[in-house]
């Protein structure tokens, strides 16, 4: 099983501010990553698929990056909607898709 | 409009069973394959069950291997989840996804719906 981990655990940045999220894998997952955006009673959002490609809908200042084992997703200036639960997931070992434990970005 | 939308928790005792559902609407429901994920309360995303679009290929997570059976049924446009011998640990939101094409990503969520394992 690939073990995904995230750092850090919280993230508080203000409105506007950039924030930077890490996730790393136990082995290399190519560039089979993907982020997800999770507020407490809605769906999981997919955001970026391939590591770095954005999903339909999601705005210009989320970006991803990375390849191998570490990865990073950007977003550039904080709006209120984007405070929540991220998730990285790597889907290169199928079908057992694992995610990582989650970074909380709570507003500071 | 492309949703998915849950139904079928709820509170079981230890021991007993439930069948979730997952009704799609807005695309064509038999070309995607489709996963059930699972949320434990404070916890993260577990990825729980896999099956293909004609659901012939059908994976499980080895804590849920032996318990649960996924089916679909694609002339309903609905996906579900048996679930047996259902334990404590078993509680959590439970999400159904589509996997994307021709990425693996999950692109398209339920709501979720919650299951509770308590006597």
């Amino acid at each position: 099983e690939i073990v995904m981990t995230q750092s850090p655990a919280t993230l508080s940045v203000s409105p506007g501010e950039r924030a930077t999220l890490s996730c790393r894998a136990s082995q290399s997952v190519s560039s089979n990553l993907a982020w997800y955006h999770h507020k407490p009673g809605q769906a999981p959002r997919l955001l970026i698929y391939g590591a770095s490609t954005r999903a339909t809908g999601v705005p210009a200042r989320f970006s991803g990056s990375g390849s191998g084992t570490e990865f990073t997703l950007t977003i550039s200036s904080l709006q209120s909607e984007d405070f929540a639960v991220y998730y990285c997931q790597q889907y290169n070992n199928w079908p057992l898709y694992t995610f990582g434990p989650g970074t909380k970005l709570e507003i500071k | 409009e492309v949703q998915l939308v849950e139904s079928g928790g709820g509170l079981v005792q230890p021991g007993g069973s439930l069948r979730l559902s997952c009704a799609a609407s807005g695309f064509n429901f038999r070309s995607y394959e489709m996963k059930w994920v699972r949320q434990a309360p404070g916890k993260g995303l577990e990825w729980v069950s896999h099956i293909s679009g004609s659901g012939s290929t059908i994976y499980y997570a080895d804590s849920v291997k032996g318990r649960f059976t996924i089916s679909r049924d694609n002339g309903k446009n609905s996906l579900y989840l048996q679930m047996n011998s259902l334990r404590a640990e078993d509680t959590a939101v439970y999400y159904c996804a589509r996997v994307g094409a021709p990425h693996d990503a999950f692109d398209l969520w339920g709501l979720g719906t919650m299951v509770t394992v308590s006597s």
